[in-house]
Parts: structure tokens; C-alpha cells; sequence
């Protein structure tokens, strides 16, 4: 089942912040974040596992709070270089679950 | 490593022709996957492939879909007869091991338009 990610799209100002949210409807296993700029393939950011970890990639983070079945993606003082489609792809706990992805998230970094 | 590539970049054809895309990944990469893009569904797993064995193609959409690996260097998707909303960009990745551990590769995609 696809995962629900808000918001659908979101403009920033260089040096602001943002956060885009991914839940789940199942019980997860890991949480995958990825970003696709315009025109080319996605880009892997980070993957966090069971436990509620938090892991960090440039000034980008993200926590996954398996309890609450989401997960956030965190930027900070955001760059022109971020703007792209942040996907979250969900892992479920049954030992061959695939990762799917969901609708993705619009960010537009302006100057 | 060059990476993942895949053939051709675009495509475009004609509603009832065959279509083939192919992939190449990344060498010792032993996780193969399949996605279609389209604006209306967005990113959709369509197959996987695990040491050049098919795993999981509850993803592929039809019959007209099908897709092989016969080896650990080459595959392909095959979309017979084409239609119009076939039309989406399909892309390829890979991984070395088991997902919840590894990150995918993907390629640059093939851009299919079925007239």
C-alpha cells in the first residue's frame, strides 16, 4: 500500500526550512528517502531502520517513528540545490516486503 | 562504473508495435528492479529480480509486460502490443543486497511515448 506523503508541494526561500512527512497505514520495517530532480533519476538520500533513528546527509535529516508508522524529512536552511520531488519509500516488516514509493513531494527553492 | 544504463534514452513508437528497453547494472550489483513514472501514479515497482530470478512482477500491469535477466549484466522489459498509456518514463536500478539495507541505483530511464 502506497504511503501518504504531505505536503504535495511546498516553495521555500534560500536559507529556509522545511518538512516533508511520509506515513504509513502498515506496521514498517524501514523507511528509504529519495530525490528526483526535473529531468533525471532519483537520487538516494537516506534509509533509516526500526527503532526510531535519526540520520543526517548534508544539512538534510530525517526520523522514523516505526510507533506512529511515518517518518520526516528534515532541511535545513534549505539551498537552491534542493529543489526536486522528495520521495519516501516504505519497507514492511514481512521479510520480502518491497519498497514502496510514494507520490513524492514538490520542493522549490527559490532565490 | 559507468553505473546503470539504459537503452534507449527515448522512444517513441506506434500503438501495436513491440516495444524493448534494456538495462545494464552495475557490476556486482545482484538486485535488479523495474519502475514506471508517470505523473498520474508516480514511481510503480513493476518487477524485481534477485541473482537474475524474477522475485516479485505483482507490479507489472498486464500481459502485454513481461521482462527477463538472463544474466547477471543484461535485462530487458517488453511491452507487447504497446499502447497509449504504456507512454511514461521506465527506469531500471539496482542494488547490492537486500533493500532494507541498501540504497538503489537507478539509471537515467527511457522516456517511452506510445502514439
Amino acid at each position: 500500500q502506497q504511503p501518504v506523503q504531505s505536503p504535495q508541494a511546498v516553495i521555500l526561500r534560500e536559507g529556509e526550512d522545511a518538512v516533508i512527512n511520509c506515513s504509513s497505514s502498515k506496521a514498517l520495517y524501514s523507511v528509504h528517502w529519495y530525490r528526483q530532480k526535473h529531468g533525471e533519476a532519483p537520487v538516494f538520500l537516506m534509509i533509516l531502520l526500526k527503532g526510531g533513528e535519526q540520520k543526517g546527509h548534508e544539512k538534510i535529516s530525517a526520523s522514523f517513528n516505526e510507533k506512529k508508522q511515518q517518518s520526516s524529512l528534515y532541511l535545513t536552511a534549505s539551498q537552491l540545490s534542493y529543489s526536486g520531488t522528495y520521495f519516501c519509500g516504505t519497507e514492511g516488516e514481512t521479510s520480502y516486503d518491497k519498497v514502496i514509493f510514494g507520490p513524492g513531494t514538490s520542493l522549490s527553492v527559490i532565490p | 562504473d559507468a553505473g546503470v544504463i539504459q537503452s534507449p534514452r527515448h522512444e517513441v513508437t506506434e500503438m501495436g508495435q513491440e516495444v524493448t528497453l534494456r538495462c545494464k547494472p552495475i557490476s556486482g550489483h545482484d538486485y535488479l528492479f523495474w519502475y514506471r513514472q508517470t505523473m498520474m501514479r508516480g514511481l510503480e515497482l513493476l518487477i524485481y529480480f534477485n541473482n537474475n530470478v524474477p522475485i516479485d512482477d505483482s507490479g507489472m500491469p498486464e500481459d502485454r509486460f513481461s521482462a527477463k535477466m538472463p544474466n547477471a549484466s543484461f535485462s530487458t522489459l517488453k511491452i507487447q502490443p504497446s499502447e497509449p498509456r504504456d507512454s511514461a518514463v521506465y527506469f531500471c536500478a539496482s542494488s547490492t543486497g537486500w533493500t532494507v539495507y541498501n540504497e538503489q541505483f537507478f539509471g537515467p530511464g527511457t522516456r517511452l511515448t506510445v502514439l
